[in-house]
């Protein structure tokens, strides 16, 4: 059955590094891949989205890579903030109409 | 441009009640889904409306559950009896018209549904 995986560890990190998450998906091949943050008590917003054919997308501190050999998905915050604390979830998703499939999500934490 | 809105914010329920949910997406967004998340699991897809026909409904647990989206702009979720298991958060979606391939979506800021 599909699978996704994302680090279910807390990321702690020092403000101004660069945090790293994984995501990574089994026993499908993806189309494209949405990137979501949600903090508590929200809904999940949109952050990036990146097609099967694109190796990597950037919007301002972010960037997202698309690894359809390895089955994965890298994301990095750059020059993280307190304001990037949050659960970031990944969702590779095969459905033409959007249906998305949601990983459980990495919590990430950005200390002063 | 107001976002999505969903009501009520939280619910308290004892099984075997009903509970209905309201959404209201976007203004102009033909697409409106519904997702769920279940105490410590990931969110999942329940269904997905294009205007006021379901286009995907593949998520719904059982027949317990009823969604209806009447002119294609608000829906609602009914939950009928409502059992413990339906415990969660409810978030609705919605994107733009077209296919949901590579639209973003907005979310709602979810229901909370206690079945006590």
């Amino acid at each position: 059955s599909q699978k996704i995986e994302q680090n279910s560890e807390a990321l702690n990190i020092q403000e101004g590094k660069t945090a790293t998450l994984t995501c990574n998906y089994t026993n499908y091949s993806p189309a494209y891949l949405q990137w979501y943050r949600q903090d508590p008590g929200r809904g999940p917003v949109f952050l990036l989205l990146i097609r099967e054919n694109e190796k990597e997308k950037r919007k301002e501190r972010l960037k997202v890579t698309f690894d359809t050999t390895l089955k994965q998905s890298l994301f990095h915050i750059t020059a993280s903030q307190p304001a990037d604390s949050a659960t970031y979830l990944c969702a590779p998703t095969t459905d033409s109409w959007g249906k998305l499939q949601f990983g459980a999500g990495t919590q990430v934490v950005v200390t002063p | 441009e107001a976002g999505v809105t969903q009501f009520p914010s939280h619910s308290v329920i004892e099984k075997g009640q009903t509970v209905t949910l309201r959404c209201d997406p976007i203004s102009g967004h033909d697409n409106l889904y519904w997702y769920r998340r279940v105490m410590g699991k990931e969110i999942k897809f329940l269904l997905h409306f294009v205007k006021e026909s379901k286009q995907d409904e593949s998520g719904m647990p059982n027949n317990r559950f009823l969604a209806e989206r009447t002119g294609g702009t608000y829906s609602t979720l009914k939950v009928q009896p409502a059992e413990l298991e339906d415990s969660g958060v409810y978030f609705c979606a919605s994107s733009r018209t077209g296919t949901g391939f590579s639209y973003e979506q907005y979310f709602g800021p979810g229901t909370r549904l206690t079945v006590t």
